[in-house]
């Protein structure tokens, strides 16, 4: 009954290599979002698509291309990965709707990813 | 600014003792604050939220305080324990984003 899951767990693959890491919730969320978390544990927000529109792209690469089909599945595509890369991601959801949107946030398990 | 100020980074307290992570927004405008612990290897997990209305929050050995005139907000943790031990993160909400504080790494000595 995991409310927000993501696939694969790990990701270990070569720099240059393109990956898709993928984030279904079944809360019935309007938002969903990616998050990067680096070695040093900062909580980075990546984008956030509110029913399925992007709504927020922070400064991030346009090696990464985020892809929502509905509202419930919010999937990432990397292209050409570079060390730097290496993270833990982190799928989340909300519901931005009703109360002023002041609902939190529903994580996933996290994808980690590491570059050979 | 896009930051959440957060304080201290890291805390070592004895078990039993009170912790306390302080953190401070920009926005005015932000009207909710929630809490997370996150645990090695796992993913953040709320444990404690307020809403700008209010000015205090308490969950058994957890409290949250808020005040929106100095735009800091502040989680208190009573009789500490080593399963408290985890890293702590602040976050504000404006419009469609949560902006996260750069985490505390909690450590309850037994």
């Amino acid at each position: 009954d995991t409310a927000v899951s993501q696939t694969p767990k790990y990701l270990v693959t070569q720099m240059g290599n393109d990956k898709s890491i993928k984030c279904e919730q079944n809360l019935g969320h309007d938002t969903m979002y990616w998050y990067k978390q680096d070695s040093k544990k900062f909580l980075k927000i990546m984008f956030s698509y509110n029913n399925k529109e992007l709504i927020i792209n922070e400064t991030v690469p346009n090696r990464f291309s985020p892809k929502s089909p509905d509202k419930a599945h919010l999937n990432l595509h990397i292209n050409s990965l570079e060390l730097g890369d290496s993270a833990v991601y982190f799928c989340a959801s909300s519901q931005t709707t009703g109360d002023h949107g002041r609902q939190p946030q529903h994580f996933g398990d996290g994808t980690r990813l590491s570059i050979l | 600014g896009e930051n959440v100020e957060q304080h201290p980074s890291t805390l070592s307290v004895q078990e039993g003792d009170s912790a306390v992570i302080k953190c401070t927004y920009s926005d005015s405008a932000s009207n909710y604050f929630p809490w997370y612990k996150q645990e090695l290897g796992k993913r953040p997990q709320l444990i404690i939220d307020i809403r700008s209305n209010v000015g205090e929050k308490k969950d058994q050995r957890i409290a949250v305080t808020l005040n929106k005139t100095a735009k800091h907000f502040s989680l208190h943790i009573t009789e500490t324990q080593p399963e408290d031990s985890a890293v702590y993160f602040c976050a504000e909400r404006r419009t469609y984003k949560y902006i996260f504080g750069t985490g505390t790494r909690l450590k309850v000595l037994a």
